[in-house]
């Protein structure tokens, strides 16, 4: 069956390290997501994708990056963790178009604390 | 920014019917409603979406005012397992980028 998976499913990082997290996907499709969750909120949207190379900012995208290099990944990158992006970070795809009304398929999470 | 206003939690009894309600006044003419629900410890998972006219599908039912400004999710006939945070959600373009405005989600407690 087509999944989504996240990797690792838990990290602890120090301040000011680089830090990527995968996201891979086997639905082949074209549109990705990454989302950061905080603590009895709702998701935010960081970066996404339509496709192979390329990539956006979503609505909290500093300190974050992202790259598209094939269908199935979009690891994110975290340039130089800071405490404030201790959260939990979902990955989602969805099919071709712009995405706008595709339904989105999310990984387990990856929960990420920055000491 | 076009956003959701949700109830933070509802209680409903096991096998009856449920009415999350979501506000989004500011919502403009393109702009898709969408609901997902969050089990604990889980990623979301995609319930329905509609853009004017009501949907059903075999989870749920939503029901969306003539006005826009306004949309029910509908469960029929709720289960234990139905227990979950559930997402009202616009998608939105603004300014060339893609955003989905989630709102802070109603904590729904079924009561066996």
């Amino acid at each position: 069956d087509a999944e989504i998976t996240q990797s690792p499913r838990h990290k602890i990082t120090e301040t000011g390290r680089q830090v990527t997290l995968a996201c891979h996907q086997t639905w082949n499709h074209n549109n990705m997501f990454w989302y950061r969750q905080d603590l009895g909120h709702g998701l935010r949207l960081i970066h996404y994708s339509y496709g192979v190379q390329d990539t956006n900012k979503g609505e909290v995208s500093d300190g974050y990056s992202v790259s598209r290099s094939n269908t199935e990944d979009l690891p994110l990158t975290l340039e130089s963790a800071a405490s404030s992006q201790t959260s939990v970070y979902f990955c989602a795809s969805s099919d071709r178009g712009r995405g706008r009304a595709n339904e989105q398929f999310f990984g387990p999470g990856t929960r990420l604390t920055v000491l | 920014d076009a956003k959701t206003t949700q109830p933070n939690s509802m209680e409903s009894n096991e096998e009856e019917p449920v009415h999350l309600p979501c506000n989004h006044s500011t919502i403009s003419g393109t702009d898709y409603i969408h609901w997902y629900r969050q089990l604990p410890s889980q990623g979301p998972e995609y319930v329905i979406h509609g853009l004017t006219s009501n949907v059903n599908n075999r989870m749920a039912s939503l029901a969306i005012a003539e006005d826009r400004k306004s949309s029910t999710l509908i469960l029929h006939r709720a289960t234990l397992r139905d227990a979950a945070v559930y997402y009202c959600i616009l998608s939105h373009l603004e300014d060339s980028n893609y955003q989905l405005i989630w709102g802070a989600g109603t904590k729904l407690i079924i009561k066996p």
